[in-house]
């Protein structure tokens, strides 16, 4: 069975701090995903990393996926209150995603 | 284009009752999903279908019936509801599979309470 831990499951930090979430597996992906979740709402697609070692940014969000493809990391650069919201992440694998349990980020203007 | 969209948003149901919510998309995709969500435990895979007609059990399919009868519809029927089924559904869609690359476009949920 394919897992993904995401640490922390909580995180509530001060506006203008910088952040960084994990997602991490015992196994290989195609590839990686991040979601956001707002409350009420359903996830929307931030990004999707494919390549080991690959890294994207979106604005002040860095995503990196792990040179071995079983990791990845989303590093807030000046974190604003609008970035409050549900993290998920999501390895693809058998034609499926299987998502991590997220991470709650609230900052605090 | 309204995407994804759920019925209903809200229920609470009694121990036992029987009850069907719908999801439609209106982008044309093949692959849809549906999934629950509780606290701390991520979205979980319920049931899943690649097509019209075709349906596959997911992580979590039991106490779950699904049908896909057209494209653009996909049903999930709880036969006799319990407590344990109380959690935030979503129904999600692809134009393929969860590969790659592809994006899956969510629903805003729907809220069951099992009493």
């Amino acid at each position: 069975t394919q897992l993904l831990e995401q640490s922390p499951q909580f995180l509530s930090i001060q506006e203008g701090e910088n952040l960084t979430v994990y997602c991490n597996s015992s196994s290989v992906f195609s590839s990686l995903q991040w979601y956001r979740q707002e409350p009420g709402e359903g996830p929307v697609l931030l990004v999707t990393v494919v390549t080991g070692g690959e890294v994207k940014k979106l604005k002040r969000l860095t995503f990196q996926f792990g040179d071995a493809r079983k990791d990845s990391s989303l590093h807030i650069t000046a974190a604003q209150p609008g970035d409050t919201g549900l993290y998920l992440c999501a390895g693809a694998g058998w034609g499926k995603l299987i998502f991590g349990q997220g991470t709650t980020l609230q900052v605090k203007p | 284009n309204a995407g994804v969209t759920q019925t209903p948003k809200f229920r609470v149901l009694k121990t036992g009752q029987s009850m069907t919510l719908l999801c439609a998309q209106d982008m044309n995709h093949e692959y849809m999903y549906w999934y629950r969500q509780d606290p701390g435990m991520g979205l979980r895979l319920i049931h899943y279908s690649v097509g019209e007609g075709t349906t596959a059990k997911g992580e979590v399919p039991d106490g779950y019936n699904v049908s896909r009868l057209k494209k653009q519809n996909f049903l999930l029927g709880l036969e006799s509801a319990a407590p344990s089924q109380t959690s935030v559904y979503f129904c999600a869609s692809s134009y393929t599979s969860g590969g790659r690359t592809d994006t899956q476009y969510f629903g805003p949920g729907t809220r069951l309470t099992v009493l």
